[in-house]
């Protein structure tokens, strides 16, 4: 089976910076993916880490360790608009490609 | 322009109806889902289809059953609805074969409220 674990909730300042983690226990590991959900809308893709290291696009970037089942999403320059839900997903062993997905990190950015 | 697409958005009904959701994309993907969030917003795979072929079918009840006219749709019915069918739906696709190392294009998913 997987377990994903991520905080329910985060807050953070305007202009700050905010890590959001997650952790994992699968049978086997073949992808890490990180999703935004805003309210009321559909999730919409970030990132994707399959190696260790450090992934990094724009203001957002995704970090990997599957030794330690551990992956965290950093967000800088903090916006109002990046209030919204962020969902770690993780793709298990071989044969079976359908993403997991933890039940998300809710993420308030306050002026 | 819209590149998964779901109708309805929202759906109303009542318990032991048989209701329908259905899904587009114009992406020309392989691979397309059916996932449920409840109201505390885990997402779960139901189905995935990949060239009209099911290849992960979850624990989900007989009472779910998908129909995939083509590789374009993917449509969700559901018999005998149950108060516990109450969520949010979302459609998906993704390139390729499933999971391929490839991100999921979400539809903009159908709130049902079965009373």
């Amino acid at each position: 089976g997987q377990n994903i674990d991520q905080p329910t909730e985060m807050t953070a300042t305007e202009g700050a910076i905010v890590q959001i983690n997650c952790t994992y226990q699968t049978s086997g590991f073949n992808g890490l993916f990180w999703y935004q959900q805003h309210a009321g809308e559909a999730p919409t893709f970030l990132s994707y880490n399959v190696l260790d290291g450090l992934e990094e696009k724009g203001r957002f970037s995704s970090f990997l360790s599957r030794s330690k089942g551990y992956s965290y999403l950093l967000l800088k320059e903090l916006q109002m608009k990046d209030s919204a839900s962020y969902l770690c997903a993780v793709r298990g062993a071989r044969g079976s490609y359908i993403p997991t997905f933890g039940r998300g990190t809710s993420l308030i950015v306050h002026p | 322009d819209t590149a998964v697409s779901q109708t309805p958005k929202y759906l109303v009904t009542q318990m032991g109806n048989d209701k329908s959701i259905k899904c587009e994309q114009n992406l020309g993907h392989d691979t397309m889902y059916w996932y449920k969030q409840d109201s505390k917003k885990f997402l779960k795979i139901m189905f995935s289809y990949n060239n009209k072929e099911l290849i992960i079918n979850e624990t989900v009840p007989n009472r779910f059953s998908p129909k995939s006219p083509d590789k374009a749709h993917l449509n969700l019915h559901i018999n005998s609805l149950e108060l516990g069918d109450s969520a949010v739906y979302f459609c998906a696709s993704s390139p390729g074969a499933a999971g391929e190392g490839n991100e999921q294009f979400f539809g903009p998913g159908t709130r049902l409220t079965v009373l």
